[in-house]
């Protein structure tokens, strides 16, 4: 099976601040990645697929990147409606994987 | 507009079998490019994939786990059910389908809002 390893597990930040959460593969996805913001009490909710494209409706201060096996999710400049647990998930071949979670808290 | 529910019991006790069923609105099942999937989340953890239906009826499941893991289209043909057996504590989880419009693999655009399976004597 194909690992998802995510970093980091928190992440303390203000309003205003650019994040970047890390996921890396243990071996080629391509770029069959996605990314999804979860609130507590909520499902996930797709925001990036295929690595760096945009789901629509999602704010463009959210992107996406691939290296190799390496994948970033960049929000430019956090907003409080940001502070949630985000998720990567490969969809590669089966079985599909998630990664751990991150965090991001209010600073 | 695409709506995926999930209906089941909310207690089960150990050794028993839990059967979930999810159904769809908005979106034929017999559409090429649909896949539902089963996702459970524990309690503060992340989501763990578990099993994946096409609209030809052919599956995927979780590797360790797909002894115990069936999953089916409905009687009806909106349903997608997942049968899940010998129960035990550990699989204490909110339980969601979702759904890739996508030719049929991920990602999954529709989620429903989850059931929470309580697995205790």
């Amino acid at each position: 099976d194909i690992q998802m390893t995510q970093s980091p597990s928190t992440l303390s930040a203000s309003v205003g601040d650019r994040v970047t959460i890390t996921c890396r593969a243990s071996q080629s996805i391509s770029h069959w990645l996605a990314w999804f913001q979860q609130k507590p009490g909520e499902a996930p909710k797709l925001l990036i697929y295929q690595a760096s494209i945009l789901e629509s409706g999602v704010s463009s201060r959210f992107s996406g990147t691939r290296s190799g096996t390496e994948f970033t999710l960049t929000i430019s400049s956090l907003q409080p409606d940001d502070f949630a647990t985000y998720y990567c998930q490969h969809y590669n071949s089966f079985p599909w994987t998630f990664g751990q979670g991150t965090k991001v808290e209010i600073k | 507009q695409v709506t995926l529910k999930e209906s089941g019991p909310v207690l089960v006790k150990p050794t028993e079998t839990l059967t979930l069923t999810c159904t769809v609105s908005g979106f034929s099942l017999s559409n090429a490019r649909m896949g539902v999937s089963w996702i459970r989340q524990p309690p503060g953890k992340a989501p763990e994939w578990l099993a994946h239906i096409f609209s030809t009826d052919q599956k995927a499941y979780h590797t360790s786990l797909q002894n115990r893991l069936t999953i089916s289209k409905g009687t009806s043909e909106s349903q997608v059910v997942l049968m899940m057996t010998n129960m035990d504590p550990v699989d204490t989880a909110t339980y969601y389908c979702a759904l890739t419009a996508r030719g049929g693999y991920g990602p999954f655009d529709y989620w429903g809002q989850g059931t929470l399976v309580t697995v205790s004597s």
